[in-house]
């Protein structure tokens, strides 16, 4: 089965609202990376919270390392905000390290 | 600068013939990494260097080829390309293995015709 699952697998918002992602995964994780795809493909890192809560501008992780969770909020929602939201795990496969990606949550945010 | 570049941004290509992508980074990164990524689709790592070994993951094995002549550079070799090679190919690096954040660049958008 997935080993990232991330909830929702899409979301339209009104430019102002909140949103909450959700990231579970089912190994233990050492790594743990929050990334946004823009529309046009770029991947940018926006968090890397093995555990404990990080805040970047509008933007909070928190990932509860015991329980297989992380959570991405995204406060006052922006139209530029709009794009893909990919968690990823670092698993190691025999001497090697891979991150593990979920399917991404697709945010749309109309003005 | 944590800056990943990829060269070029755009590439078309015809099928059968060869394609090969650069990327370089000059954060002195161990680790370089190529990703497809598909419309829809999470992520596909590919292969990655860490230092001067190369790991190409077991299903892309024989598709894919890699050289890293120094530290800053790696680039992705496709030998023969197929209608199934269009996606976004991303690089990324990081400061070792296993517990080190990735760098992305922007990618190069590869159409094969």
């Amino acid at each position: 089965g997935q080993q990232v699952q991330q909830s929702p697998a899409s979301l339209v918002l009104q430019e102002g609202e909140n949103a909450e992602l959700q990231c579970n995964f089912s190994s233990t994780a050492t790594r743990l990376q929050w990334f946004y795809q823009h529309p046009g493909g770029r991947l940018v890192s926006l968090f890397y919270n093995p555990s404990g809560t990080k805040h970047t501008g509008r933007l909070t992780s928190t990932t509860v390392t015991n329980e297989r969770r992380s959570s991405l909020h995204i406060s006052s929602s922006q139209t530029t905000d709009s794009g893909t939201y990919f968690c990823a795990i670092d698993r190691y496969v025999g001497d090697n390290s891979k991150l593990i990606w979920g399917l991404g949550t697709s945010l749309v945010v109309n003005p | 600068d944590t800056t990943v570049k990829q060269n070029p941004r755009y590439k078309l290509a015809r099928v059968g013939k060869p394609v090969n992508l650069i990327c370089s980074q000059t954060m002195n990164h161990d680790t370089m990494y190529w990703y497809q990524k598909k419309p829809n689709q999470a992520p596909k790592l590919l292969l990655f260097y860490y230092d001067k070994i190369l790991n190409r993951e077991a299903d892309t094995f024989e598709k894919f080829q890699s050289s890293r002549p120094n530290n800053s550079f790696c680039s992705l070799y496709i030998g023969s390309a197929g209608l199934e090679y269009s996606a976004m190919y991303l690089c990324a690096s990081s400061r070792g293995l296993g517990d080190a954040e990735q760098f992305f660049g922007p990618g190069t958008r590869l159409t094969v015709l």
